[in-house]
């Protein structure tokens, strides 16, 4: 059971360049989340998951696009990398409980550090 | 719309002294609280967590906190601290799963402990 995987865990683009970081999870989970960490400001959500077929905007979503292409799999798409893009991503899973109030606790997977020069 | 602060940038303590890292909320309705830690380079890892019931939540490596409703607060504790303990902690919040706002978590900009031998 490796939790929450993600790919790559380093990566260096130029402005203008695109890229897709992966995030698999193996817990069967419902709920899938990205964020970005950034120095004083915590983390900050970009897209989510509530299920499998759905996806929306969080608090930062300009600039990326997801795909939540199954239970297991939620990726994030830099389509034109920019240097404020530069940060260190998180991608998180939660389960949602049918019939009743979910507490929603998140578990996170490594990061990606990406550097936008 | 929901918010969590973190008053502290850091906290720093002797080992064997008590340890608190302050979380003050923001939310409409009944919060779900919840603490992480993240180690250098890793990803957040899940500590503890109020939805109901008793204010006093016991989490890993004996960690607990208290919910204060009236305070809104949900300062972290420990009793007795540890070198190992030194990471940056992070407070969350989430609204109920009645409102528009589920499935996104608010968090702190986190608090650096640094305990010293």
């Amino acid at each position: 059971n490796a939790g929450v995987t993600q790919t790559p865990k380093f990566q260096v683009l130029k402005t203008g360049q695109s890229m897709t970081l992966q995030c698999a999870q193996d817990m069967n989970h419902n709920s899938m989340y990205w964020y970005r960490q950034d120095p004083g400001m915590g983390l900050r959500l970009i897209y989510y998951s509530a299920s499998e077929g759905t996806t929306d905007k969080g608090e930062v979503p300009n600039g990326y696009n997801v795909s939540r292409l199954n239970k297991r799999e939620f990726s994030l798409r830099l389509e034109s990398a920019a240097p404020s893009q530069t940060s260190v991503y998180f991608c998180a899973s939660s389960e949602r409980l049918a019939g009743g109030p979910s507490t929603d606790t998140q578990y996170f997977g490594p990061g990606t550090r990406l550097t936008v020069l | 719309a929901q918010s969590v602060a973190q008053p502290e940038d850091q906290v720093n303590v002797a080992e064997g002294n008590p340890l608190t890292v302050k979380c003050t909320y923001s939310v409409s309705g009944n919060p779900y609280l919840f603490w992480y830690v993240q180690y250098p380079n890793r990803g957040l890892q899940f500590l503890l967590k109020y939805i109901t019931g008793d204010n006093l939540v016991k989490g890993s490596y004996g960690f607990e906190a208290e919910f204060n409703k009236s305070q809104t607060s949900f300062h972290l504790k420990k009793p007795s601290a540890l070198v190992s303990d030194s990471a940056l902690y992070f407070c969350a919040v989430r609204a109920p799963m009645t409102t528009d706002s589920w499935g996104k978590f608010q968090f702190g900009a986190g608090t650096q402990v640094v305990v010293t031998p």
